[in-house]
């Protein structure tokens, strides 16, 4: 099956450095990328939509400035926290889907998650 | 927007007893997925579901869509060890997004 690599799987930064996660489709092309936040014990919460050439689409309440999201080619995207902050703690995952051949949906394939430390 | 909601949140049981989680969507989706995520692990596909009452197995898991089209359950019998974990359900949120329930915890006593 496809697989999409993360990188890193664990970061512990100081606060206000920041931190950059890259995340690879490995074996498909993909235009469009999703970043995703976990809390402990909680759901997928979409942050943005990552897609290549353009501008990432975040959702409601998720600041641009914060997380910076870079589409530079069709297997690579990257989340960066910027000056990072204790409350940025979290569980980061990214993830890709193949584009259908007929229509519908296809799986979602995820990142291996980034686990950020900010102390 | 759209929500996907899913219950229970947590469930746990012992080793060889059944487990069912239920979803349900405000609106009519055009088919859902279920995910499993290990402890520590990241989402994984178990299957999708295309059709109004659709049925699937995957040796002890039952996967069930709604008539209508609005809700889904994953049963799995017998549960072992080796099911440990949360299990998401997923609809389409345009645009090629995901929508996810909250996800149930199994645990399990072995």
């Amino acid at each position: 099956g496809a697989v999409v690599s993360q990188h890193p799987s664990r970061v512990i930064c100081k606060s206000g450095t920041s931190v950059k996660i890259e995340c690879r489709s490995l074996d498909f092309q993909a235009t469009t990328m999703f970043w995703y936040r976990q809390f402990p014990k909680k759901s997928l919460m979409l942050m943005a939509t990552s897609n290549e050439g353009s501008k990432a689409t975040y959702e409601q309440g998720v600041e641009k400035d914060k997380f910076l999201i870079n589409h530079a080619s069709l297997t690579l995207s990257t989340l960066t926290v910027t000056s990072a902050h204790p409350e940025d703690s979290s569980f980061y995952i990214c993830s890709a889907r193949k584009l259908p051949r007929r229509g519908g949906d296809t799986e979602a394939f995820f990142g291996q998650g980034t686990r950020l430390t900010v102390v | 927007g759209q929500q996907v909601m899913q219950i229970p949140q947590y469930q746990h049981v012992q080793e060889g007893e059944d487990f069912t989680t239920y979803c349900n969507s405000s609106t009519t989706l055009s088919n859902i997925q279920w995910y499993k995520q290990r402890p520590g692990g990241h989402p994984v596909f178990l299957i999708q579901l295309v059709k109004s009452g659709e049925v699937k197995k995957q040796k002890r898991l039952t996967f069930q869509f709604g008539e209508a089209k609005k809700n889904s359950s994953l049963h799995i019998t017998a549960t072992q060890t080796t099911d440990v974990g949360t299990y998401f359900c997923a609809g389409p949120g345009g645009a090629q997004k995901l929508v996810f329930g909250q996800g149930t915890r199994l645990t399990i006593n072995p």
